[in-house]
């Protein structure tokens, strides 16, 4: 595998159920980043980790709950949704976000969610 | 906090035309302004980025512009081909964050 990946490519679900999604890099980055892609709105920063430590939660509901266990995996639990929260997640890597520049950041292919 | 705003939201142009999409962002702390491309089905891919320091960068066909002065950058893609059809978006750094505009889908016609 190269990139970043993530798991499940597509995921439908009720609004009472439990589930994750998960994103690996393999290319040896520091920070990693979940996203929210709605149609007609710009892509939604949602979390970011550096070296494991979330340094950055904009104003997410609780019910996306993510996980870092380390500087190559990435979840997002989800529990309780709405149907708003249909979209696609994506989950980007960049190599050392707090160093000299701004690194660029790499992207999987997203997750299409959809809560019926 | 930091706005980016991006137009046109679509493009249509012919083959081996110009396109130009055009950014402008709010936090004239922001030092790094990356282009996506994303096509169907596929999540983002940098094509192309500047930094604060410099005005233009060219590769190829693609070239990006920076007026920090009046906040503002470009993207030019010069004789499109219609594998250029897809979804661009623009993005102005926040600290270890980017923040992106809403988008240009372009197609181009043969």
């Amino acid at each position: 595998e190269t990139g970043v990946t993530q798991t499940p490519r597509h995921l439908v679900m009720g609004m009472t159920n439990k589930k994750s999604l998960k994103c690996e890099q393999h290319l040896g980055h520091n920070a990693m980043y979940w996203y929210k892609q709605s149609a007609k709105k710009p892509l939604e920063l949602m979390f970011v980790y550096n070296f494991k430590e979330q340094t950055e939660n904009n104003s997410v509901p609780s019910r996306f709950s993510p996980e870092c266990p380390n500087s190559s995996h990435l979840f997002l639990h989800l529990h309780t949704l709405q149907p708003e929260d249909s979209a696609l997640y994506l989950c980007a890597s960049s190599q050392d976000p707090g160093g000299a520049g701004y690194n660029e950041q790499f992207f999987g292919p997203g997750t299409r969610l959809t809560v019926l | 906090g930091e706005n980016v705003e991006q137009h046109p939201s679509t493009l249509s142009v012919q083959e081996g035309d110009s396109a130009v999409i055009k950014c402008t962002y709010s936090d004239s702390a922001s030092n790094y302004f990356p282009w996506y491309k994303q096509e169907l089905g596929k999540g983002p891919q940098l094509i192309i980025d500047i930094r604060s320091n410099v005005g233009e960068k060219k590769d190829q066909r693609i070239a990006v512009t920076l007026n920090k002065t009046a906040k503002h950058f470009s993207l030019h893609i010069t004789e499109t081909q219609p594998e250029d059809s897809a979804v661009y978006f623009c993005a102005a750094s926040r600290g270890t964050a980017l923040i992106f505009g809403k988008g240009t889908t372009l197609s181009v016609s043969s």
